[in-house]
């Protein structure tokens, strides 16, 4: 069965603090993303990692992929209040001859002053 | 370009009743999907479609119902309305490799 886990599920971070949330999938997959969601709202594309040691990088967020451990990280910076929101890691499989994406069950981040 | 569109945005439903969401898009592709999203949950797959005239079951298919009679247009139907599904419903579309997804701005249903 396909498994697509993050953790942590809740993180409550103080601005200017480092931290990661993680994303670990139970098949191969050589696709993953990172999406963020506010409250009422729908997904908002952050990255699409597509091989093995991909990294990539907008403002204080920093993901990265690595398909043979099955796992990706999404790495905060210096967190600033802005980022509060839910984040989502959705992994792409080709399932019974067509590509869907999986999620997981999201990060519910808050950043306080 | 629009991109994908959902109708309607919000809506009350009692238990029984049946409705209809929809979903649109113009840029030609060819996959569709229906996912739904329960408070505080990730998005699970209802129903998908790789063309005009093919659907598929997703995860939780087990009260809806989907046609594919245009390229552009996926439609969801609810027959008998239950509480347990009451969701937010995104609708999303890609071409057939393509590494960008693009999703609609849900639909917030209760049912009641």
């Amino acid at each position: 069965e396909l498994k697509v886990e993050q953790n942590p599920l809740f993180l409550s971070m103080q601005e200017g603090k480092n931290y990661t949330i993680y994303c670990n999938y139970s098949t191969t997959s050589d696709r993953l993303y990172w999406y963020r969601q506010d409250p009422g709202k729908s997904l908002e594309s952050l990255f699409v990692l597509l091989s093995n040691g991909a990294v990539k990088q907008e403002g204080r967020l920093m993901a990265s992929l690595d398909t043979k451990a099955r796992l990706s990280t999404l790495h905060i910076t210096a967190a600033v209040h802005d980022l509060s929101a839910t984040y989502f890691c959705a992994v792409d499989m080709k399932i019974q001859g067509a590509q869907k994406l999986v999620f997981g069950q999201g990060t519910r981040l808050t950043i306080n002053p | 370009n629009a991109g994908v569109t959902q109708t309607p945005k919000f809506r009350i439903l009692k238990i029984g009743q049946s409705m209809t969401l929809q979903c649109t898009q113009d840029m030609n592709h060819n996959y569709m999907y229906w996912y739904r999203q329960d408070p505080g949950m990730g998005l699970k797959l209802i129903y998908y479609s790789v063309g005009a005239g093919i659907t598929d079951k997703g995860e939780v298919p087990n009260g809806y119902n989907v046609s594919r009679s245009t390229t552009e247009d996926f439609p969801l139907r609810l027959e008998l309305a239950a509480p347990s599904q009451t969701s937010v419903y995104f609708c999303a579309s890609r071409e057939s490799a393509g590494n960008t997804i693009y999703f609609g701005e849900g639909s917030w249903l209760t049912v009641v």
